[in-house]
């Protein structure tokens, strides 16, 4: 049973590009949500994505957008990228909507130059 | 406002002892709490979770305790293994359930042998 995956693992864009991130979730889950986490810090909110539709989101700007797929899976996009939006983006799914017991993916490490 | 906050950043124990990681919450309508165990190059891995109608729930090795008197969450590991060594991060869903989890800063486990 495969857990959460995300891809790519490393991406390096340079300031003002736009980046896409992906994510399937865990097997049999329908609600996923992303977290950014900055070194040393622990993950942020960013959005949660349940029927295709973002459910709640966090304290980021429009630059950050998502969709979520008929299949569950999931994108982050992030547009007009800055340096502070370097971090590791953490995919999590989940059942029915919440987010108890949530399951993380490893992320995916964006280094903006 | 909300927040999850850890005390001391750093634990250092020996192999074999005992482990306490301590985490403090602000948020006194906050239900529902959550231990992750993060190591490097993953993303935050469940450990065990507690309600706020518990005061102690235990898992294998791992007990947590919550007090609601004093806001204070504490994640004790019993017999330190050396693949105990990661960050640990205690999460809270806020009292709205909004659906997102809050993280803390994160505390480091270092296991010497």
């Amino acid at each position: 049973d495969a857990g959460v995956t995300q891809s790519p693992t490393h991406l390096i864009k340079t300031r003002g590009q736009q980046v896409t991130l992906r994510c399937s979730p865990k097997s049999g889950h329908d609600t996923v949500s992303w977290y950014q986490q900055a070194l040393g810090q622990g993950p942020q909110f960013i959005f949660q994505y349940y029927e295709e539709e973002e459910r709640q989101r966090g304290n980021f700007p429009d630059r950050f957008s998502g969709h979520q797929f008929p299949n569950y899976s999931s994108e982050l996009n992030v547009n007009a990228l800055l340096l502070g939006d370097s971090a590791l983006y953490l995919c999590a799914s989940s059942l029915t909507g919440t987010n108890e017991k949530l399951f993380f993916g490893s992320g995916t490490q964006l280094s903006v130059l | 406002g909300e927040s999850v906050g850890l005390h001391l950043p750093t634990l250092s124990v020996q192999e074999g002892d005992n482990s306490i990681i301590n985490c403090a919450y602000s948020n006194s309508a906050s239900d529902y709490f959550i231990w992750y165990k993060q190591e490097s190059g993953k993303g935050p891995q469940f450990i065990i979770d507690i309600r706020s109608n518990m005061d102690k729930r235990q898992g294998q090795r791992v007990t947590v305790l919550l007090n609601k008197t004093v806001k204070h969450l504490s994640l004790q590991i019993a017999a330190t293994q050396p693949g105990d060594s990661a960050v640990y991060f205690c999460a809270e869903i806020g009292s709205s359930n909004t659906g997102k989890l809050i993280f803390g800063q994160g505390t480091t486990l270092q296991v010497k042998p």
